[in-house]
């Protein structure tokens, strides 16, 4: 398995809502990352998680609250989100912090 | 923090032409990776480069990691549709240890 899978694919939520969500990779990885994506636009980094600690938090606003329950899973729990906070939610994994990363397709994640 | 320049933002290319795009940063990194993303899709590892002076090929495509570390380039060779969509270079190691800093993007446009 060469995958990192998440969910939902598509999320609408508003703006007083508490959603969560979901990635999973069975490669072994050891860590694992949040990014956020607006269009045409590169991916910006969130949160780092290495052998399931917290090791990166860019400045990201408390709504957004990471969670690594263990070395195959990654949430991000979403609470009272803005509309500016829509966008493409990406998570990535790698065998360590110093080597490429394998993305997942993304959470399109839209606020109203 | 490290800040990687890309160029060109954008090109419009016939199919069958070869294709160009580089980035270059102020400080060094120790990997250079380059990234295709697709509409609705996250970005999907194209080469990854861990030697100064490092050139290596997939297919039609051609990266070269910088003697200096501090650039890389990435060629296509007789561009077909398909190869449509954005493309990102990243960078890993020297002071952004543990995490990726991505370019601002190459959108390439292909004309059958």
């Amino acid at each position: 398995d060469t995958e990192v899978t998440q969910t939902p694919k598509h999320l609408v939520m508003g703006m007083t809502n508490k959603k969560s969500l979901k990635c999973e990779q069975h490669m072994g990885h050891r860590a694992m990352y949040w990014y956020k994506q607006k269009a045409k636009k590169p991916p910006e980094l969130m949160f780092v998680y290495s052998y399931e600690k917290l090791s990166i938090n860019e400045s990201v606003p408390s709504r957004f609250s990471p969670e690594c329950p263990n070395s195959s899973l990654l949430n991000l729990h979403l609470h009272a989100l803005q509309p500016e906070d829509s966008a493409l939610y990406l998570c990535a994994s790698s065998q360590d912090r110093l080597v490429s990363a394998t993305f997942g397709s993304g959470t399109r994640l839209t606020v109203v | 923090g490290q800040q990687l320049n890309q160029s060109p933002q954008s090109m419009f290319i016939q199919e069958g032409e070869d294709v160009s795009m580089n980035c270059t940063s102020s400080s060094i990194f120790n990997t250079w990776l380059w990234y295709k993303q697709e509409p609705g899709e996250g970005p999907v590892l194209l080469i990854a480069l861990y030697k100064a002076g490092e050139l290596t090929s997939n297919g039609r495509l051609t990266a070269q990691f910088g003697i200096t570390r501090k650039d890389s380039f990435l060629n296509i060779s007789a561009s077909i549709p398909s190869d449509v969509g954005i493309y990102f270079c990243a960078g890993s190691g020297g002071t952004s240890y543990g995490k990726l800093t991505f370019g601002q993007g190459t959108i390439l446009t292909v004309h059958p």
